[in-house]
């Protein structure tokens, strides 16, 4: 098992360009979520799906989009990069109940310059 | 507004010296109260969830407690390999959504 794995690892973006990051799972979770993480702010959510076909805002959407089209999958859109979307990007899934931990992925660190 | 606020901010110990990371926490309705440890350059690792006031978790070296307001993790003689940063987070009771702290960073000296 893989667990959760993310694509690409380390990206260099110019303000305006677009990209999409890629999130997958092998563990059959129906929940995926992306986060970011910056100094001193923590983990904050950007948008979660309950299940394929699926997605919700969390806390710090804007500026980001995102799709689920399979289970095992889940991606991650910035349309028109700015500096502040510079970040580490994390990936989770978990099981459909709410309660249940989530397995993260490596992250993804993203500078927009 | 929902908040979730670690303290401190970074704790340093002597192998040995046991203490306890904060996590107080102000959310409209609690679904659950997650304890992850992240080592650098890597994402979270889960520890523990606490669903109600009163109910405690332990693994190894580590302790979680929860209380109507706030959620304690004591460690017990820490060892250099306990040093991390320990996030703890809340899941919303009106939705899925999750709240991190910014995190404890925790060194254990030799």
């Amino acid at each position: 098992n893989a667990g959760v794995t993310q694509t690409p690892k380390f990206r260099v973006l110019k303000t305006g360009q677009s990209m999409t990051l890629l999130c997958a799972q092998d563990m059959n979770h129906e929940y995926m979520y992306w986060y970011r993480q910056d100094p001193g702010m923590g983990l904050r959510l950007i948008h979660y799906s309950v299940g394929e076909g699926t997605t919700a805002k969390g806390e710090v959407p804007d500026g980001y989009n995102v799709s689920r089209l399979k289970k095992q999958n889940f991606l991650l859109g910035l349309e028109s990069a700015a500096p502040s979307q510079t970040s580490v990007y994390f990936c989770a899934s978990s099981y459909s109940r709410p309660s249940n931990e989530q397995f993260f992925g490596p992250g993804t660190r993203l500078t927009v310059l | 507004e929902d908040q979730v606020t670690q303290s401190p901010e970074a704790l340093r110990l002597q192998e040995g010296e046991s203490s306890s990371l904060n996590c107080s926490y102000t959310v409209s309705g609690l679904r659950g109260l997650f304890w992850y440890r992240q080592d650098p350059g890597k994402g979270p690792e889960f520890l523990f969830t606490l669903y109600s006031a009163g109910e405690e978790k332990e693994k190894e070296r580590l302790k979680a407690t929860l209380t109507k307001k706030e959620s304690f993790l004591h460690i017990t003689a820490p060892k250099p390999e306990d040093s991390a940063t320990y996030l703890c987070a809340v899941r919303l009771r009106n939705n899925n959504d999750m709240r991190f702290g910014a995190g404890t960073r925790l060194t254990v000296k030799p």
